[in-house]
């Protein structure tokens, strides 16, 4: 089985700070990788698929990027909506996600 | 407006069973793949069962192969999981999620999901 790796596994960053979440598998995946918010109490929703494109209705400081076993997940501008748990998952094989990274407000 | 509005958790006994529900609307439910994600109390997400359009084709997460059953009515627009042989570690809340028609995939069991219920919970214990 695929693993998923996430680094760190907590942040806690300013409004305004640009923050990135690493990703990383333990082979190879293409670009078969997908980015997940998930805020305290919800479900998880989609913002990016593919490594790189933004999903519907996901505003634009969030962005994806990377292929092979390395991803990242950026917020341009952090903001206190963004507060939550955020999961990669590979789209390459079963077993597909992380343990997630837990972004707070300093 | 896409729903998913899952039923049927609870409180149940380890050995027990229990059958989930999700009820979709806002889309042509017989066009899409689905799955069940569950995720126990403060831990991540796990993938548990995908059932593709037409119920052609099944897979499940090695912790609950052999015990749960994922079906479709399609007619019904009704997505479910039957849960049998419960143990404590399969406490959790189980969503119903929608294969993204959009997102690449190298398997047919995993894909990307746009959409998610609001969840139900499931609970093994004495």
């Amino acid at each position: 089985d695929i693993q998923m790796t996430q680094s760190p596994s907590s942040l806690s960053a300013s409004v305004g700070d640009r923050i990135t979440i690493t990703c990383r598998a333990s082979q190879s995946i293409s670009r078969y990788l997908n980015w997940y918010q998930q805020k305290p109490g919800r479900a998880p929703r989609l913002l990016i698929y593919d490594a790189s494109s933004l999903q519907s209705g996901v505003p634009s400081r969030f962005s994806g990027s990377g292929s092979g076993t390395d991803f990242t997940l950026t917020i341009s501008s952090l903001q206190p909506e963004d507060v939550a748990t955020y999961y990669c998952q590979q789209s390459y094989s079963s077993r597909p996600f992380g343990q997630g990274t837990k972004v707070e407000i300093k | 407006e896409v729903q998913l509005v899952e039923s049927g958790g609870g409180l149940v006994k380890p050995g027990g069973s229990l059958r989930l529900s999700c009820a979709a609307s806002g889309f042509t439910f017989s066009n899409y793949s689905m799955n069940w994600v569950r995720q126990a109390p403060g831990k991540g997400l796990e993938w548990v069962s995908f059932i593709s359009d037409s119920s052609g084709y099944i897979y499940y997460a090695a912790s609950v192969k052999g015990r749960f059953t994922i079906s479709r009515d399609n007619a019904m627009n009704s997505l479910y999981l039957q849960m049998n042989s419960l143990r404590a570690e399969d406490s959790a809340v189980y969503y119903c999620a929608r294969d993204s028609p959009y997102c690449s995939s190298a398997s047919r069991s995993t894909t990307c999901y746009d959409y998610w219920g609001q969840g139900t919970l499931v609970t093994v214990s004495s």
